[in-house]
């Protein structure tokens, strides 16, 4: 599969713990994007990067989440110090600009 | 400010007709158009798209109208079969000197198709 992969698919934690999430890209593309989406909503615009650059961050993006892209290809999510409004499903999504933003399964984020 | 909206929340459809989604959005600027398909616990799957150049685009079973006057967005799907059934989503992208990174969606359409 050389779609855009996510790790892990589920992760249940307790409210105040750290969690990192994982984002694979489609390999070819330079584009890396982060959303989050509760239930019923569409999808939010967290932050993006081009190559290891962070181009763009959203106000949603508190000072408790941090994403980096090292390297130009994976990217992590970190989320210091969970609430429970965090929880919702964490989506990635690649792109070769200027073409089509292309999604991962997305990681569950339960906080308790 | 910049929002992507839809006008029906829940469509339900006999499996063989043709569905109709719309979507309207209110940023004037925005210059690229992507519908995606969500089904239950899985990430968005893109299905079309457009640009503000053009106002109508085929693909396999589904077209994308686009309608600048009055800022709305359709999609429509043909002989529309049970696994279509999913949240559906437009969303708009202004590149407009900003960046093409940003994607801003609208809440969805539930399609419902019944055998």
């Amino acid at each position: 599969d050389t779609g855009v992969s996510q790790d892990p698919r589920h992760k249940i934690t307790k409210r105040g713990q750290n969690v990192t999430f994982r984002c694979d890209p489609i390999s070819e593309h330079n584009r890396l994007y982060w959303y989050r989406q509760t239930l019923g909503q569409g999808p939010e615009f967290l932050t993006y990067f081009q190559n290891e650059a962070q181009l763009e961050k959203s106000r949603l993006l508190s000072d408790r989440f941090s994403a980096e892209r090292p390297k130009g290809s994976f990217s992590t999510l970190e989320i210091q110090r969970t609430e429970q409004g965090d929880s919702a499903m964490y989506l990635c999504a690649s792109s070769l600009p200027p073409d089509t933003q292309y999604f991962g399964p997305g990681t569950r984020l339960t906080v308790l | 400010g910049e929002s992507v909206g839809l006008h029906l929340p829940t469509l339900s459809v006999q499996e063989g007709d043709n569905s109709i989604i719309n979507c309207a959005y209110s940023n004037s600027a925005s210059d690229y158009f992507i519908w995606y398909k969500q089904e239950s616990g899985k990430g968005p799957q893109f299905i079309i798209d457009i640009r503000s150049n053009m106002d109508k685009r085929q693909g396999q079973r589904v077209t994308v109208l686009l309608n600048k006057t009055v800022k709305h967005l359709s999609l429509q799907i043909a002989a529309t079969q049970p696994g279509d059934s999913a949240v559906y989503f437009c969303a708009e992208n202004n590149a407009g000197g900003t960046s093409y990174g940003k994607l801003t969606f609208g809440q969805g359409t539930i399609l419902t198709v019944h055998p």
